[in-house]
């Protein structure tokens, strides 16, 4: 079955740890994302890529960090820089990253991180 | 700056009932609009879109109006069942603004027997 797998499903982080949650998408789409959802506040946007070898930030960056190697793959590293980083982490992916505003987003099932 | 504005949740309806939840935006161009859904546990899936004015976004019951004079894109559905509990999300992208998505914050819908 094609789709965007999540892992783990629950994280937690110690202290000034750096933790790293996993995309993957075999739907050989060009273009992925990665979301927080926080209660009450919605999606913001933390980065994104249009294409392997290149990302931009999104709304929220500060604190995390990303790579795009594969294509099929989307690492998130919330570092210890991040001072709140309990929330609800989507991954999510589109064919293209450019211009049709009308593309659909595939999502992942999310990772919920919480802080030790 | 591009904003989406939803009713506050939980909204709690009996089957069967009429469900309205209400969405409007601020938008700088012409966006294209859309209707996202979580269920528990899960991530989020595309419901229903529309991509200009007078537009209707519609599925599995669900419908949506783009309307450009309200700026608005309200969902409606006649009859809903206890396995449309979810999290209702509204969305808008901007034309030419690359496939960023800019949502709403979100509306809890809770249907009891």
């Amino acid at each position: 079955d094609g789709g965007i797998t999540q892992s783990p499903k629950y994280l937690f982080r110690k202290e000034g740890q750096n933790v790293t949650l996993s995309c993957e998408q075999n739907l050989n789409h060009d273009a992925m994302y990665w979301y927080r959802q926080d209660p009450g506040q919605g999606l913001r946007l933390i980065y994104y890529s249009q294409i392997v070898n290149d990302f931009q930030k999104g709304d929220i960056a500060e604190g995390y960090s990303v790579s795009r190697e594969k294509k099929e793959s989307f690492p998130l590293t919330v570092t210890s820089a991040q001072k709140n980083p309990t929330a609800f982490y989507l991954c999510a992916s589109s064919i293209g990253g450019g211009g049709r505003s009308n593309e659909k987003l595939f999502f992942g099932s999310g990772t919920q991180l919480s802080v030790l | 700056g591009n904003s989406v504005t939803q009713m506050e949740g939980p909204v709690t309806l009996s089957e069967e009932a009429f469900l309205t939840i209400n969405c409007t935006y601020t938008a700088t161009g012409y966006p294209s609009l859309f209707w996202y859904v979580q269920y528990p546990g899960e991530g989020l899936q595309l419901l229903l879109k529309a991509t200009k004015a007078d537009d209707k976004g519609s599925n599995k019951g669900f419908e949506a109006t783009y309307r450009k004079e309200t700026t608005s894109f309200h969902l409606e559905k006649g009859s809903v069942q206890v396995s449309d509990s979810a999290v209702y999300f509204c969305a808008l992208r901007l034309t030419g603004g690359g496939n960023k998505l800019t949502f709403g914050t979100g509306t809890q819908l809770k249907v009891e027997l």
